[in-house]
Order: structure tokens, then sequence, then C-alpha cells
């Protein structure tokens, strides 16, 4: 079946724009988590949705960083005046919920801040 | 703070030699682990996972991991490894009832294989 996928695989902007970062999860998977990943790190929690509703977004870094779910399903990062230090890879990964610990991931979009 | 550490940041081992990743983590509670893999561009492809029950669990691509509550340990190994498996190993560890929470991350451990 058709895994997590993100849009775009690569973005380049430059600082001070505005960008969003797409995330289509696994069909039926209700809770839904945004990465992001430094070169050379592990990824860092951001947000975490369960259903619509952020649950937990205690890793987004600032108020320039918000993402929604509206419908439950496809999820948004939206980052407002983009430093370069918010060059990183953002994944996205997902999980069926219901005592379900499992989180699949997506390929990653690669943002890069001039 | 919760944390995850992955001593070894790079491991070079040769075709056919086994391996072993090293993986601690610092946590209160009965964690739930996972060892993810990434190619290079590639996201993170699950490789396995504890949660509860036989401390010794076998995943995809012939690796198993051994969880060590008095260690805090939960070391990946593979008895002889391929060139395939040159990658980049992260563990996690999860906490909280129920759904998952956030996972923390391990630094990674980059694997070359030499032929």
């Amino acid at each position: 079946g058709a895994g997590v996928s993100q849009t775009p695989s690569n973005k380049v902007t430059e600082k001070g724009k505005y960008v969003e970062l797409r995330c289509d999860p696994i069909s039926g998977h209700t809770a839904l988590y945004w990465y992001r990943q430094s070169l050379g790190q592990g990824p860092e929690f951001l947000i975490y949705f369960q259903g619509t509703g952020a649950a937990d977004d205690s890793g987004l870094p600032n108020d320039r960083f918000f993402a929604v779910r509206p419908e439950g399903s496809v999820s948004t990062l939206k980052i407002q005046r983009t430093e370069r230090g918010d060059s990183a890879v953002y994944l996205c990964a997902s999980s069926p919920g219901g005592g379900s610990k499992t989180q699949y991931f997506g390929p990653g979009t690669r943002l890069l801040v001039l | 703070a919760q944390s995850v550490t992955q001593p070894d940041i790079h491991i070079t081992v040769s075709e056919g030699a086994s391996l072993e990743l090293r993986c601690n983590y610092s946590y209160g509670a009965t964690p739930y682990l996972f060892w993810y893999v990434q190619s290079p561009g590639q996201g993170l492809q699950l490789l396995l996972k504890y949660f509860s029950g036989d401390t010794l669990v076998q995943g995809i691509k012939g690796f198993e991991a051994e969880f060590k509550r008095s260690q805090s340990s939960f070391n990946l190994r593979k008895p002889s490894v391929h060139w395939s498996d040159a990658a980049e190993y992260f563990c996690a560890v999860g906490y909280g009832s129920g759904n998952t929470g956030k996972l923390i991350f391990g630094q990674g451990t980059t694997l070359q294989v030499k032929p």
C-alpha cells in the first residue's frame, strides 16, 4: 500500500519568506507527527496530531512554526519569516492510533533557506 | 530530560563480519524502543521494535536487538553484514501509555561496509 508521502521533496527559499510543507499520511492513520532532522543529527520532534487536534506541540521551536491538520488526514507545516537556521530535512510520520506505537516515516522535505 | 545515546558515530565492518550497534536510553518508566535505518536521501525505515515481552526481538533484513533493562540498552545486532547494509542507523525511544507520544532519537551511527 501507499506509504507516507511528503511534498515538495526539496524546497529552496530566501530568508524571510514563508513556506508550507505538506504531508499525506498512510490512509486510515489517525496519528501524525512532524520531526526536523538537521545535518548529522537524529530527528527531533516538533508536533503530534491525534485526529485534527495538536495533542503535543512542545517541540515547535518558536511561534514562526505552525502546523494544521484540518480534516484529520493531510497536514501542513508552515514556517513564517524563514531563517537560515531553519534549513533541515522535515520528516513526517503517521501511526494507526488505537494503541499502536509504531510510526511510519515519509521521505522528508529538504528545506534550504538562503 | 529523556535522552538516547548512540556512542558510536561511525563504524566500519567488513562484509560478512558481525555487527553490533549500541544504544542506551535514560528514562524512568518502561520505554518502547525502535531501530530505524536511513539510506542517503531517504526517509526512515523501521527495522524492529520492542514494546514488551520477549527481550530479544527479530526484525527485517536479518537484524535483531536485545532489550536489557538493567543496562538501559537496546543494542542492534546482525551476524553477517552485507554491503547493502551501509546506511545510517537510529535508535529511538518512546514513552507514555496508549498512543505514541514523541519519539526521542539518538544521534545515529553511520555504518560503512568494506568489501
